[in-house]
């Protein structure tokens, strides 16, 4: 069955930039029906969605994180990636990758802590 | 900060109904975009609970139901059992902000 799993550094400096990695395993990432996203959750709150990649490379951002976010995808490694530039503290969180299914994110990865301190 | 609102907590003894609401407006819910329900236990990923407002994924349990109704949508738990003692998040689209998700509701059972 189709797996997603996070990967990437568990702590990056202020100002750097965060680069995660989303493996899907069990299947094709092709797909027409299927695409991809990134979700973070900071410690005790709420799920924010930060941005979506279809398999064909469009993207789409939440319009308040746009500036730093790139979302890209190489379905040659049946990867998609996740970079956000410029981090400070608030961009600590747990960051999810999801599958999305007529708009409803049906699979999710297991999720990846990352920590921004010095 | 959160476009859709649900109550911070709700609880109810086994047996019990439950309802979740989550409030949304003219830009999102009722524009007419799905409602999407998650249940989420700590330390884990959310698992996708109800789609397409009243649709569940094979495996969830029946006495979960959701329903949508202009600005708003509703999750109920019908019969509530210990093992739904969790967080549930629902989720819509935004014509402003994109994929929205609400604040999140703690169930506690008594």
């Amino acid at each position: 069955q189709v797996q997603l799993q996070e990967s990437g550094p568990g702590l990056v400096k202020p100002s750097q930039t965060l680069s995660l990695t989303c493996t899907v395993s069990g299947g094709s990432i092709v797909s027409s029906s299927y695409f991809y996203t990134w979700v973070r959750q900071p410690a005790g709150k709420g799920l924010e969605w930060i941005g979506r990649v279809y398999t064909s490379g469009s993207t789409d951002y939440n319009p308040s994180l746009k500036s730093r976010v790139t979302i890209s995808v190489d379905t040659s490694k049946n990867q998609f990636f996740l970079r956000l530039s410029s981090v400070t503290a608030v961009d600590t969180a747990v960051y999810y990758c999801a599958r999305v299914l007529h708009r409803a994110f049906d699979l999710w990865g297991q999720g990846t802590v990352v920590t921004v301190s010095s | 900060q959160s476009v859709l609102t649900q109550p911070p907590s709700v609880s109810g003894a086994p047996g019990q109904r439950v309802t979740i609401s989550c409030i949304g407006s003219s830009s999102n819910i009722g524009a007419g975009y799905d409602v999407h329900w998650y249940q989420q236990f700590p330390g884990t990923a959310p698992k996708l609970l109800i789609y397409g407002n009243t649709n569940r994924p094979s495996g969830v349990p029946d006495r979960f139901s959701g329903s949508k109704s202009a600005t708003s949508a509703s999750l109920v738990i019908s019969g509530l059992q210990p093992e739904d003692e969790a967080d549930y998040h629902c989720h819509s689209y935004d014509t402003l902000s994109g994929y929205v998700f609400g604040t999140g509701t703690m169930v506690s059972v008594l």
